[in-house]
């Protein structure tokens, strides 16, 4: 069965650097996009990023361009993101999710989530 | 930016049907998909391309997306469908949006 399992979180300073990691299983991992989605205490979903099945194309919301980083290691399984520049706004539990359509280059709906890892930014 | 409009609650009676609407500017234009939230637990997708039901979803859900409104509808409703809903759009751009959540309370 697919699981993804997130790791990496805690508390970080305001502007210091986080990265987290998923580790998936159970499908193959390299005919999948993947996604992080997060979710700020008490608050609604909010996309943060997607990584082709190949890598070779990521997208971002304007919220964290330029400070978050997507990746993935096909050989691995895993996908990372590196948060950097992080903000006080950005606490919030991330989920790991997989894309629900089959070598997308871009976002569609997501049909397997992990169980989230929780990011607190505070001095 | 796109954005997609949901109420914030939605209240039922159990076993009577209940409808989550979902509103943004020629939403029929795109993909609409929904998703469950219960405490404490991940999202789980529960309707994918306008209508379409996951397997091991339950025939009650189901979903439509028209003009400018999606709508999620639970026949039958039942005590554990109480959760939030969100609802979340694709299709021609490279950005996935959310709704603002509905909670569903089932009394």
């Amino acid at each position: 069965q697919v699981q993804l399992v997130e790791s990496g979180g805690g508390v970080v300073q305001p502007g210091r650097s986080l990265r987290l990691s998923c580790a998936a299983s159970g499908f193959t991992f390299t005919t999948y996009a993947m996604h992080w989605v997060r979710q700020a205490p008490g608050k609604g979903l909010e996309w943060v990023a997607v990584i082709s099945y190949d890598g070779s194309d990521e997208y971002y919301p304007a919220s964290v361009r330029g400070r978050f980083t997507i990746s993935r290691d096909n050989s691995k399984n895993m996908v990372f993101l590196q948060m950097n520049s992080l903000r006080p706004e950005d606490t919030a539990v991330y989920f790991c999710a997989r894309d629900g359509q089959l070598r997308t280059q871009r976002p569609t709906f997501f049909d397997y989530w992990g169980q989230g890892s929780l990011v607190t930014v505070s001095s | 930016s796109y954005e997609l409009t949901q109420p914030p609650s939605v209240s039922v009676s159990p076993g009577q049907t209940a409808s989550i609407t979902c509103s943004g500017h020629k939403l029929g234009n795109e993909y609409a998909c929904w998703y469950q939230q219960k405490p404490g637990q991940s999202p789980m997708l529960v309707i994918y391309q306008d209508t379409k039901r996951p397997s091991g979803i339950p025939e009650r859900f189901s979903g439509s997306n028209s003009g400018d409104t999606a709508t999620l509808t639970i026949s039958g409703t039942q005590a554990m469908d109480e959760a939030d809903y969100y609802c979340q759009a694709w299709g021609t751009t490279t950005a996935a949006v959310f709704g603002g959540g509905t909670k569903l309370t089932v009394l």
